[in-house]
């Protein structure tokens, strides 16, 4: 079935360094793909999505990539803040499996000053 | 303002005492879905409905009931909870199935 395997967390980097999370998954079709944040004690919001092939998402500084060939979709950043810290979900959605959601076990990250 | 409610926020309980956590969302959207969160688990989706009077089952719906009246409303229904239901619950609405999701706050479910 359909499903996201997202790195393992949890991730812990300095203020201004580089980030990549990596995302692949397996899906019937083809899939949207998105990234989510949750921030402490909230509901999950949407950072970014891609419907298609090739297609990069990209917001806050935030970008993804759709890759097809290596049914990837890795989170980048070039420069974390502080105010990144949070837990980070890979997620897809496919119209050939009833357009249900599928979720990663989500990534923690921590920026220290 | 666009918002999913969840309510309660918290709710501590007993096996066997059925709860229902409402759920409610104000822009017209079609699809709405309830998920868990639970540590090295992720969110699992529990059911989802495309519309009024249809609904259907996620990865983890044993043990809970849904039901869709209306469009904005999602309730979820423990009737026997039982200690391995304690979770955080999600519930979230979309205008399709494959679009951008809004959630709630969460339900932080303690199951004694």
């Amino acid at each position: 079935g359909d499903s996201v395997t997202q790195m393992e967390g949890p991730v812990t980097l300095s203020e201004e360094a580089f980030l990549t999370i990596n995302c692949t998954y397996t899906a019937t079709g083809y899939p949207s793909l998105f990234w989510y944040v949750q921030y402490p004690g909230e509901g999950l919001q949407l950072l970014l999505k891609a419907t298609k092939a090739d297609d990069k998402g990209s917001n806050k500084g935030f970008e993804a990539t759709y890759r097809k060939e290596t049914t990837s979709f890795h989170l980048e950043k070039g420069s974390v803040q502080v105010s990144d810290s949070a837990v980070y979900f890979c997620a897809l959605s496919a119209q050939a499996t009833g357009n249900q959601f599928y979720f990663g076990t989500g990534t923690s990250l921590t920026v220290i000053p | 303002e666009a918002q999913v409610t969840q309510n309660p926020r918290y709710l501590i309980t007993v096996t066997g005492k059925k709860l229902t956590v409402t759920c409610s969302q104000n822009m017209n959207h079609e699809y709405m879905s309830w998920y868990r969160q639970d540590p090295g688990l992720g969110l699992r989706q529990i059911y989802y409905s495309m519309n009024v009077e249809v609904t259907d089952k996620g990865d983890v719906p044993e043990g809970y009931k849904v039901s869709r009246k209306e469009k904005r409303n999602f309730p979820l229904i423990l009737e026997s909870p039982s200690p391995n239901q304690t979770s955080l619950y999600f519930c979230a609405s979309g205008v399709r199935g494959r679009e951008k999701l809004f959630f709630g706050s969460g339900t932080q479910l303690s199951v004694l």
